[in-house]
């Protein structure tokens, strides 16, 4: 049974350009979740998805950063006219809503680095 | 916004030594996860607590839920050189985000 996948895993930008990340969860997990990590850093939560809903985006930056999950496909992070600031490493995590708890299982993370 | 205190920010010890580690946050969480981060990846879930009081093992690592439901702490006994690596604790409260400790790092000297 594959884990979360993510592409690519390390992404290259120049300032002002868009970075694309994709995030598969596992197989029978309906809702997706995004984290960014900084250098020496824990985990920061962005979004919360389930399929063609955003639940929670309380994480996201107001501008420039979007995020969906289609009905059919990956979930994408959307990140325009990246800066500097915005190299990190993103991971995707998936979960299955049960009633005892919510374990979110984390793919191996895409590290984006702006130049 | 909630926060997690997570110590010690490091450790180096030697093989075979048990470990421990701790958080504890200013609110109350429903939730407490333990995570495992090897450079270059994702963390792995190693230990996932619903109740407060409740301790839970997974081979050589035991985790508990504070009864106040603000703290939580982790133990790895009898540790191996491939014990080495960013060990994280995350919290769930009223939402289904987790919000993460910033790390412990262990170093195993063999």
């Amino acid at each position: 049974n594959a884990g979360v996948m993510q592409n690519p895993r390390h992404l290259v930008r120049r300032r002002g350009q868009e970075a694309r990340l994709r995030c598969s969860p596992m197989k029978g997990h309906s809702h997706v979740y995004w984290y960014r990590q900084l250098p020496e850093e824990g985990l920061k939560f962005m979004v919360y998805l389930q399929k063609e809903n955003i639940i929670d985006e309380s994480g996201m930056p107001k501008e420039r950063f979007s995020a969906e999950f289609p009905k059919e496909g990956p979930s994408i992070l959307r990140i325009q006219q990246v800066v500097r600031g915005d190299s990190a490493a993103y991971f995707c995590a998936s979960s299955r809503q049960t009633a005892g708890g919510n374990e979110q299982f984390f793919g191996p993370g895409t590290r984006l680095t702006v130049l | 916004g909630q926060q997690l205190n997570q110590s010690p920010q490091s450790m180096f010890i030697q093989e075979g030594e048990d470990v421990s580690m701790n958080c504890t946050s200013s609110s109350i969480f429903n939730t407490w996860l333990w995570y495992k981060q090897d450079p270059g990846e994702g963390p792995v879930l190693l230990i996932a607590l619903y109740k407060a009081g409740e301790l839970t093992s997974n081979g050589r690592l035991t985790a508990q839920f504070g009864i106040t439901r603000k703290d939580s702490f982790l133990n790895i006994s009898a540790s191996i050189p491939s014990d080495v690596g960013i060990y994280f604790c995350a919290g769930q409260g009223g939402s289904e985000k987790l919000v993460f400790g910033k790390g412990t790092k262990l170093t195993v000297n063999p």
